[in-house]
């Protein structure tokens, strides 16, 4: 079964560090999402992407934060300049299509990468 | 703006016995969807259902069912005959219409004992 796959599942770095987490979303589906969730928190939606362009974003995804699709298959999220508070678990997700009434509009989430700034 | 709420923040059942999670929405768009991940504990989300606000049918799944309520505004998940398979995570969430991003309820942690 077709599944999206995030890299590294964990990733430590410094305050004020840049981190790149890379998601590789479902081979036919065209809309790519991030999601994080802070420990003991809820899954909070940061940024959606289409056509190599950000189509929504959350108040959270401020210019600290940059999104991509370098290649056919790829799909990343840049901090760049990490602060303690972005420590968190940070989700991939992907659709197939993009209107929500079209029953194929299921967002399907990688496995995460838990993100620790020390 | 969406909000969803689950009160239940964690629940503890021995195997065999029926669960149910609650979930609670709040939107003031007449168009909307529901939907309910699980989240095991390797962590990734898995999608389960994902119900219509025009489409108020229960849906039965093996073990697993749902009851939509618009008129309270719920839309709650029952786990018949638990196994300890099923213990994870469970979050419910809402999208509107026009928008992409799915608004999630706060989780609930369900444990079955054996």
């Amino acid at each position: 079964e077709p599944e999206v796959t995030q890299t590294p599942s964990h990733q430590v770095t410094q305050m004020g560090q840049e981190v790149i987490l890379r998601c590789v979303p479902i081979s036919n589906h065209l809309y790519f999402y991030w999601y994080r969730q802070i420990l003991g928190q809820k899954v909070e939606f940061l940024v959606s992407f289409y056509n190599n362009e950000i189509s929504e974003k959350s108040e959270i995804f401020d210019d600290q934060f940059s999104v991509e699709r370098p290649d056919g298959s790829n799909f990343t999220l840049k901090i760049r300049s990490t602060k303690l508070e972005d420590s968190a678990m940070y989700f991939c997700a992907s659709s197939e299509v993009r209107v929500a009434s079209d029953l194929r509009n299921i967002q399907y989430f990688g496995a995460g990468t838990r993100l620790s700034v020390l | 703006a969406q909000k969803v709420t689950q009160a239940q923040t964690e629940i503890s059942v021995v195997e065999k016995e029926d669960v149910t999670l609650d979930c609670v929405y709040e939107t003031r768009d007449t168009t909307y969807y529901l939907f309910w991940y699980k989240q095991p504990p390797s962590g990734e989300l898995v999608f389960l259902i994902r119900r219509n606000s025009f489409d108020e049918q229960n849906e039965i799944s093996g073990r697993y069912s749902w009851n939509f309520q618009k008129s309270t505004s719920s839309f709650n998940f029952t786990i018949t005959a638990s196994q300890v398979v099923d213990s994870a995570v469970y979050f419910c969430a809402l999208a509107i219409q026009g928008a992409q991003k799915l608004v999630f309820g706060q989780g609930t942690r369900l444990t079955i004992n054996p």
